[in-house]
């Protein structure tokens, strides 16, 4: 089945560091692909997406592309903050409605002043 | 437009009793999917709920149920409580699943003692 691969955490940098997560994913098709960030005590909300190969999703300085020869979706951000201390999730649709979303582990983030 | 909502954001359970969780989608959509969230176990994938039918199932007992109303709100029970179920329960809802970005509700904080 279709699986998502993120690399471990934590991840731990110093403010305005350069963050790069890695997510790789298996499936079969044409999936569309998430980053999703949770922030301490709350739900998950969507940070960017992508739905075909190539395209670029960004949100809050945050990017990520679509990379269909590599199965590849890493998040990269140029400068981060405090604020964006949280848990990242890479995740995939298969676009057919016929199974769930598939969501990689997770990654917590750390950023110190 | 208003987000997704989950009642109660906090619920402390005894072992055997049994408890109901609500969620009201965004406001169109008609998907609604249930994931536990532990710290051991990651974001675990429970059931989604489309046009009032169960359309995906996870891996959990048949003690975790659930069941979607004509307004597209759903409710997910749980019976037998048993200590490991303790968690976060995150509510999420897409247009219609295929595809779409789901967004996710605060979730639900239940603590079985």
């Amino acid at each position: 089945g279709d699986s998502v691969t993120q690399m471990e955490g934590p991840v731990t940098l110093s403010e305005e560091a350069f963050l790069t997560i890695n997510c790789t994913y298996t499936a079969t098709g044409y999936p569309s692909l998430f980053w999703y960030v949770q922030y301490p005590g709350e739900g998950l909300q969507l940070l960017l997406k992508a739905t075909k190969a190539d395209d670029k999703g960004s949100n809050k300085g945050f990017e990520a592309t679509y990379r269909k020869e590599t199965t590849s979706f890493h998040l990269e951000k140029g400068s981060v903050q405090v604020s964006d201390s949280a848990v990242y999730f890479c995740a995939l649709s298969d676009n057919s409605g016929n199974t769930p979303l598939v969501f990689g582990k997770g990654t917590r983030l750390s950023v110190i002043a | 437009k208003a987000g997704v909502t989950q009642t109660p954001r906090y619920l402390i359970k005894t072992r055997g009793q049994q408890v109901t969780l609500s969620c009201s989608p965004i406001s169109g959509h008609r998907s609604v999917s249930w994931y536990q969230q532990t710290p051991g176990q990651g974001l675990q994938f429970l059931f989604e709920y489309f046009s009032e039918t169960q359309r995906n199932k996870g891996n959990f007992p048949g003690r975790f149920s659930g069941r979607q109303f004509s307004n597209s709100r759903s409710e997910m029970n749980v019976s037998t409580l048993e200590l490991g179920d303790s968690a976060l329960y995150l509510c999420a809802s897409s247009f219609s699943g295929k595809g779409y970005e789901q967004y996710f509700g605060p979730g639900t904080r239940l603590t079985v003692t």
